[in-house]
Order: structure tokens, then C-alpha cells, then sequence
């Protein structure tokens, strides 16, 4: 079965810095892999996908991810963090041939002046 | 309107007391999916169902049940609450390829007192 790390509880970062957000998946073989953002009192929103192909993938709000095989990586990053980016983010992995994704414990992202 | 919609928004009731959340859809996919979420611990699966006629247990299913009344409409069942499930609730719906991801609701905050 296929599960997601996300080390980082929490991160604080200035408005205006660079944010990158780590995930580590456990999976046997290519997995997709997704990053969801969660504001305050809303549902998840996707922010991008990897299934296959280029490894540096785009997604919505300005934020890119990286999939590294070697590393078990697909890690978030952004260059320039908005004070509306304070939200929490999640990793999920979904195994090929299945439909259930597994999601990280989530990252809470703090964005001061 | 909402994709996907959740009612209620938000729910206290007692211990012991049985509670159906519900879940509608307008993106015409097969699949539904349960989730609850709790601090530090992610999102954990609950049910899932790939059509009308096909429900399965998540990874902690139970103390829960679910009904899927037709395509559009899947809802959750706590025969008898207790304090332990107090937790945000999700629905999530997904097209029949598994490289999309899904598409969640706002969630229903329930607390069992």
C-alpha cells in the first residue's frame, strides 16, 4: 500500500520568499501524485498533478512541484509567497490501477508581513 | 452552485444520538469517496463507492455506514456517535480515469459532545 510523509508540521515564512514544502511517498512502483491546498473553512482545492512525463510539473497559484524518483520526492515549491498562500497543504499519492488516494498529515503554512 | 455539495456545514449533537451526513454532486462522476480529517493525522478514508451497486470500506470504517441513493448522492451514517468522531468530514468525487484527482466539497464540522 502506498502512504505520504510531509516532515514539516509547520512552516512560517515573509511575504514575498521563496516556500518549498516537502513530501516523501512510499510506493512500489510510479505513482500519481497530487498537492491540495486547504484555506481556512474551505474543502481541498487541487493545486497539481503528476502522472508521468516532464518531472517538473505546474499547477494553479503560481506553485510548481519536482518528482524525484530517487529520492521519493515531489516536493512544492513557490518563489514569491502572497499573504493569501497562509493555508495548509497536502501531499497524496495515488496508486495506478487503484482510486483511493492516501494523504500526508499536512503542512500549515504561516505567511507574516 | 457547488460540484460538490455537503450539508450540514456544521453539526453538534449528543452521544449515542444517530447522525446521516450527506453528499450530492453535480460533476457526473462515478466515484464517491468519505473522508474524515483530524488534526495531525490527514485525511483517512472512510467509504468509497465506484457506483450505485458498489461500496467499499475504507481504512476506518468503523462505527460508520454509507448509502448511495443514486449516481449524484452518497451519504454517511453514525449509527450511535461518540466523542471520538468529532471531526471534519469530507466528500470527494472522481471521474472514472485515476490520474484525476478529486473534487471535494467544503466539508461538515461535526462535533459529538
Amino acid at each position: 500500500a502506498q502512504s505520504v510523509t510531509q516532515p514539516d508540521i509547520h512552516i512560517t515564512v515573509s511575504e514575498g520568499a521563496s516556500l518549498e514544502l516537502r513530501c516523501n511517498y512510499s510506493y512500489g512502483a510510479t505513482p500519481y501524485l497530487f498537492w491540495y491546498v486547504q484555506s481556512p473553512g474551505q474543502g481541498l482545492q487541487l493545486l497539481l498533478k503528476y502522472f508521468s512525463g516532464d518531472t517538473l510539473v505546474q499547477g494553479i497559484k503560481g506553485f510548481e512541484a519536482e518528482f524525484k524518483r530517487s529520492q521519493s520526492s515531489f516536493n512544492l515549491r513557490k518563489p514569491s509567497v502572497h499573504w493569501s498562500d497562509a493555508a495548509e497543504y497536502f501531499c497524496a499519492v495515488g496508486a495506478r490501477g487503484d482510486y483511493k488516494l492516501s494523504f500526508g498529515a499536512g503542512t500549515t503554512v504561516t505567511v507574516r508581513a | 452552485d457547488a460540484d460538490v455539495t455537503q450539508t450540514p456545514r456544521n453539526r453538534i449533537t449528543k452521544t449515542g444520538k444517530r447522525i446521516m451526513l450527506e453528499c450530492s454532486q453535480t460533476k457526473g462522476h462515478d466515484r464517491m469517496y468519505w473522508y474524515r480529517q483530524d488534526p495531525g493525522l490527514g485525511l483517512r478514508l472512510i467509504y468509497y463507492s465506484f457506483d450505485v451497486k458498489d461500496i467499499n470500506k475504507g481504512e476506518i470504517s468503523d462505527g460508520y455506514s454509507v448509502s448511495r441513493q443514486a449516481q449524484a448522492k452518497f451519504s454517511l451514517s453514525l449509527e450511535s456517535a461518540i466523542p471520538n468522531q468529532t471531526a471534519l468530514y469530507f466528500c470527494a468525487t472522481r471521474p472514472g480515469r485515476a490520474d484525476y484527482g478529486y473534487t471535494f466539497g467544503s466539508g461538515t464540522r461535526l462535533t459529538v459532545v
